[in-house]
């Protein structure tokens, strides 16, 4: 079975200042990852996703991951943080020939003027 | 592309009737369709998976004739939440992936159902 783990329910930074937002996985076969954003009320758009190709994906609004396998983490960060990027984010998982995402509990980022 | 709409956004129901969600794949052919349930400050709980002109497969724990899932057309989708109480209120969201179901999941924008 495949699980997600992201570490802070809520994290705060500044405007401008690194976003980091931490997720680790479990998994027995090598997954594939995903990183979702939701706004308020709405349903939840696709930041980047790794399906085993290069280890750093890029993703829209500047956003990036990388799959470290021996840390068994896909790490979400953002140089510069922007009032936009005030949302929940969901990482996931999912297993190659499975359908099925695996979220984990979402974390919080709130921005700070 | 790979847009996923929700009809309605929002709706309110008196306890013990039902009502229908769709969800719509706007311009790609969605071959399976998924139904989530998100609570208030929580991730997205998977009710049931639905291949077009096949039943739905069910999570453990979902009463699937509670929640009754059709999907009749490569666009199209439906839950429908029967016999509906206050416990049944939350936040439902549908995806859709084309090519297969391990394709990547676009999400609609969710409904939120209020049952008074």
């Amino acid at each position: 079975a495949q699980s997600v783990t992201q570490l802070g329910s809520h994290v705060s930074v500044s405007e401008g200042a690194l976003v980091l937002l931490r997720c680790n996985y479990s998994s027995s076969v090598p997954p594939y990852l995903f990183w979702y954003v939701q706004y308020p009320n709405q349903g939840l758009q696709l930041l980047l996703k790794y399906t085993s190709a290069a280890t750093l994906v890029k993703g829209i609004n500047g956003f990036e991951a990388e799959f470290k396998k021996s840390e068994t983490s896909f790490h979400l960060t953002k140089p510069s943080a922007h009032m936009s990027d005030a949302a929940e984010y969901f990482c996931a998982v999912r297993l190659f020939g499975n359908e099925k995402l695996t979220f984990g509990t979402g974390t919080r980022l709130t921005i700070i003027p | 592309g790979a847009v996923v709409s929700q009809h309605p956004s929002r709706v309110i129901c008196k306890s013990g009737t039902s009502v229908k969600i769709e969800c719509r794949s706007l311009d790609f052919q969605a071959t399976t369709m998924f139904w989530y349930r998100q609570f208030p400050k929580k991730s997205l709980m998977l009710m049931a998976t639905s291949n077009e002109g096949s039943k739905a497969t069910y999570e453990q724990g979902v009463e699937k004739d509670k929640f009754l899932i059709n999907h009749a057309s490569l666009t199209l989708s439906t839950l429908t939440v029967t016999s509906a109480h206050p416990e049944d209120s939350s936040f439902y969201i549908c995806s859709a992936s084309s090519q297969g179901a391990t394709d990547t999941q676009y999400f609609g924008p969710g409904t939120r159902l209020t049952v008074l």
